[in-house]
């Protein structure tokens, strides 16, 4: 099975920061990555798909880039409601599909 | 707008069996594989199962292969998980998702979630 390996696993930043998130996987997985939102209580909502495709509705500060074993979710200019746990997700080679350990943004 | 709604989970002893049952509605089910994600409580994303869209072929992950089956009822609009030998381990949120283009690739949607305890 493919893993996927999330740095860091926690960040702490104020709102205005850029935040990077990296994602690597443990073999090549092309441009088969998503990347998902989390708030407490809720269930995961879709931020990128095929590595650097905006999903409709979500803003523009998120991107996401990379192919291959390493991806990076950026959030230009983090918001209040950016505070949340964000995971990768590669479907390049399954089952499994796999998830990363996901990443928790706290605020400062 | 599509909605996913799960339904089914509760509190059920270990070795006992639970099926779960997600609605769908606003898009065309029939055309969409789905899927089964679980969430242990404080824990991370682990994904279940799948079944293509019009039934033909099913994955399992290796934690609940020959225990859980995932099915669907294309005229119902409905997904279900029958989950058999239950665990302590197996306790978690399940959620349902469909893919946002058919042959597997990213969940644009997913339902809200049922809690599934497997507790004596």
């Amino acid at each position: 099975a493919i893993q996927l390996t999330q740095s860091p696993s926690s960040l702490s930043a104020s709102v205005g920061d850029r935040v990077t998130i990296t994602c690597r996987a443990s073999q090549g997985i092309s441009s088969a990555l998503a990347w998902y939102q989390q708030k407490p209580g809720k269930a995961p909502k879709l931020l990128i798909y095929d590595a650097s495709s905006l999903e409709s509705g979500v803003p523009s500060r998120f991107s996401g880039s990379g192919s291959g074993t390493d991806f990076t979710l950026t959030i230009s200019s983090l918001q209040p409601e950016d505070f949340a746990t964000y995971y990768c997700q590669q479907f390049n080679s399954y089952p499994p599909i796999t998830f990363g350990q996901g990443t928790r943004l706290e605020i400062k | 707008q599509v909605q996913l709604v799960e339904s089914g989970g509760g509190v059920v002893q270990p070795g006992g069996s639970l099926r779960l049952s997600c609605a769908a509605s606003g898009f065309t089910f029939s055309s969409y594989g789905m899927h089964w994600v679980r969430q242990a409580p404080g824990k991370g994303l682990e994904w279940v199962a799948f079944i293509r869209y019009d039934g033909s072929n099913k994955y399992y992950a290796d934690s609940v292969k020959g225990r859980f089956t995932i099915s669907r009822d294309n005229s119902k609009n409905t997904l279900y998980l029958q989950m058999n030998s239950l665990r302590a381990e197996d306790t978690a949120v399940y959620y349902c998702a469909k893919e946002r283009r058919r042959g597997v690739g990213a969940f644009d949607y997913w339902g809200q979630g049922t809690l599934v305890t497997v507790s004596s």
